[in-house]
């Protein structure tokens, strides 16, 4: 069985700072992972995903996000945030099943 | 192309009664899952469907069902409908596990 851990359930930021919020997980076999994002009021949107390859996915907005396998890690940074960022931030891991679970979320407040 | 549709978008209902609430998939996807959002406890899974047949489901009581049909619209069924049921009910289809979930923008219940 698969489950996510995300370590922070709130995460301010001034505008313009960087930003990375935080992503374990674990699992018996091997895993697909992804970010998604929800702003108010709407569904989850699909952020970035990693299924193999290069450890280090990016998103079209600037998130990106680094597999680490021996930490059991999946954070999410992003260098400099905006204002537009402001949402909950969802990761999850699948076993490849079309299961996925999900983590409990984290908040990013900007702060102007 | 459209996305994944929920029906209706918000519903209140009082406790005992039943409610149906219904998604339909972008097309060509024949996973539809649903999950309950709630502010407590986050993101849960319910079920899975994947061509009419349920191939998992989470832990929730037998009040709570599901079906696809045969050109992959789902509907899901609450009966006896309880205060602590009032949430966002999202509904996700995909076309293989590893590419991730399409949400809807969800079902706002409200149980009173």
């Amino acid at each position: 069985a698969q489950s996510v851990t995300q370590l922070d359930s709130q995460v301010p930021v001034f505008e313009e700072a960087p930003v990375e919020l935080r992503c374990n997980y674990s699992s018996s076999v091997s895993v697909y992972l992804f970010w998604y994002v929800q702003y108010p009021n709407q569904g989850l949107q699909l952020l970035l995903k990693y299924l193999s390859g290069s450890t280090l996915v990016e998103s079209i907005n600037g998130f990106e996000a680094e597999f680490n396998k021996s930490q059991t890690s999946f954070h999410l940074r992003k260098p400099s945030v905006h204002i537009s960022d402001t949402a909950e931030y969802f990761c999850a891991v699948s076993g490849g099943d079309d299961k996925i679970i999900f983590g409990k979320g984290t908040r990013l407040h900007i702060l102007p | 192309k459209a996305g994944v549709t929920q029906t209706p978008r918000y519903l209140i209902k009082t406790r005992g009664q039943q409610v149906t609430l219904s998604c339909s998939p972008i097309s060509g996807h024949r996973s539809v899952s649903w999950y309950q959002q709630t502010p407590g406890q986050g993101l849960q899974f319910l079920f899975e469907y994947f061509s009419e047949t349920q191939r998992n489901k989470g832990n929730f009581p037998g009040r709570f069902s599901g079906r696809q049909f045969s050109n992959s619209r789902s509907e899901m069924n609450v009966s006896t409908l309880e205060l602590g049921d009032s949430a966002l009910y999202l509904c996700a289809s995909s076309l293989a596990g590893q590419s991730g979930y399409t949400f809807g923008s969800g079902t706002r219940l409200t149980v009173v």
